[in-house]
């Protein structure tokens, strides 16, 4: 298996762009989770979906924040509008069942908002 | 909230050598305690999880400890390589379930050769 694939790699857009990041999980893999990291804060869960349900979306900054998962192979992570404050590196996990096993996570997206 | 605290931030120890990085947790009401490795601009790579029923989990020169009624969990690294160096981040849940992550800030090893 190919692991997470997130894309882009890279993304520098400016202040007020809608930006979008995409996320490809493990085939199989029922759960799908979005970290955000920065030097400040470190590692942060933002939402979590099972089964392409949305479960806990509580770490989700704000209203600017949005995220779709419409199919089992497929997630979105928008920001609209963007902030250089929204700057910081963007991961994709997936997992079978984290009470057993751990989470795969992808190579992230660093987004910089200038 | 679970909180999770690494020491030391940073650790630079010559090739060889044995080494113990730490983690602490506030809420012992955990379903796992996880020790991931970070390269530099990479994603992250899990090493070893250990389950709340669990004392210990050992992978080659890698051996991670649980004390929950401490908050406490240790990960030693025997006979370090320059290849070990990294940052290493330990991750807890909380009483919510094992799907909320709580990470430490991580405690960034340099093993010169």
């Amino acid at each position: 298996d190919a692991g997470v694939i997130q894309s882009p790699r890279h993304e520098v857009t400016e202040m007020g762009q809608e930006v979008t990041l995409r996320c490809k999980p493990i085939s199989g893999h029922d759960y799908l989770f979005w970290y955000r990291q920065t030097m400040m804060r470190g590692l942060e869960l933002l939402i979590y979906f099972n089964n392409n349900v949305p479960i806990d979306d509580s770490g989700m900054p704000e209203d600017r924040f949005s995220a779709k998962m419409p199919n089992a192979s497929f997630s979105t992570l928008k920001i609209q509008p963007s902030e250089p404050r929204d700057s910081a590196v963007y991961f994709c996990a997936s997992s079978l069942d984290p009470t057993g096993d751990t989470q795969y996570f992808g190579p992230g997206t660093r987004l910089t908002v200038l | 909230k679970q909180e999770v605290t690494q020491i030391p931030a940073a650790l630079s120890v010559p090739e060889g050598e044995n080494l113990v990085l730490n983690c602490s947790f506030t809420d012992s009401a955990i379903y796992n305690l996880q020790w991931f490795r970070q390269d530099p601009g990479k994603g992250l790579t899990s090493l070893l999880l250990i389950q709340s029923s669990q004392r210990e989990q050992t992978s080659g020169r890698l051996n991670a400890s649980l004390d929950k009624s401490s908050g406490r969990s240790t990960l030693y690294i025997a006979a370090s390589q320059p290849g070990d160096s990294a940052t290493y981040l330990c991750a807890a849940d909380d009483q919510t379930g094992a799907n909320n992550l709580f990470f430490g800030t991580g405690t960034r090893l340099t093993v010169i050769p």
